[in-house]
């Protein structure tokens, strides 16, 4: 089974911060990966599909990169309503997993 | 407007079963595959299973920590997703949501709890 490592756990930043978030994979999964927020309360948003590419809607503040087993979550200037959780998704092979997800808190 | 809506949480006993449903509306249900997320309070998401269309069989999989004890179903003439969960333990707690593939809408979910 696929191992998805996400770091950090938790982190602090403030409103104009460049945040990256990093997921790894235990092996390779080329760019089947997804990017999610979830809010308290809330069911969890796509933000990136393919490991890069952005959904229509999403702020384009919000990017992402890799393949193979090393992927990146970048927010280039944070505002009040990205503080949230952020989860990435292995779908590459059976069984599907998460990472353990990024709460981005402020500062 | 497409809608998921999940019902069926309650609270079990150890060792007992459980059966969620999940509606939906507002898209051809027989078309995509379905999966379910679970999420223990306070914790990460885990993807729980998936069932495939009548084109694919209807096949399924599921997460090694359920594997044995929960079945995926659907009913495309009722356009609804079911849950079994059997032999429930602790650590089934969690908020349990549908999911359409490509993970594009989600349920609001619905509480299972799982304590003598």
């Amino acid at each position: 089974d696929i191992q998805m490592t996400q770091s950090p756990s938790a982190m602090s930043a403030s409103v104009g911060d460049r945040v990256t978030i990093t997921c790894r994979a235990s092996q390779d999964i080329s760019n089947s990966l997804i990017w999610f927020q979830q809010k308290p309360g809330k069911v969890p948003q796509r933000l990136i599909y393919d490991a890069s590419s952005l959904l229509s809607g999403v702020p384009s503040r919000f990017s992402g990169s890799g393949s193979g087993t090393e992927f990146t979550l970048t927010i280039s200037s944070l505002q009040p309503e990205d503080f949230a959780t952020y989860y990435c998704l292995q779908h590459k092979s059976y069984p599907y997993s998460f990472g353990q997800g990024t709460k981005l808190e402020i500062k | 407007e497409v809608q998921l809506v999940e019902s069926g949480g309650d609270l079990v006993q150890p060792g007992g079963s459980l059966r969620l449903s999940c509606a939906a509306s507002g898209f051809t249900f027989s078309d995509p595959y379905m999966d379910w997320v679970r999420q223990a309070p306070g914790k990460g998401l885990e993807w729980v299973g998936r069932v495939r269309n009548k084109a694919n069989s209807y096949t399924t999989k599921y997460a090694a920590s359920v594997k044995g004890r929960f079945i995926i179903s659907r009913d495309d003439s009722k356009n609804s997703l079911f849950l079994q969960m059997n032999s429930l333990k602790t650590e089934d707690t969690a908020v349990y949501y549908c999911a359409k593939v490509p993970f594009d809408y989600w349920g609001q979910g619905t509480l299972v709890t799982v304590s003598s």
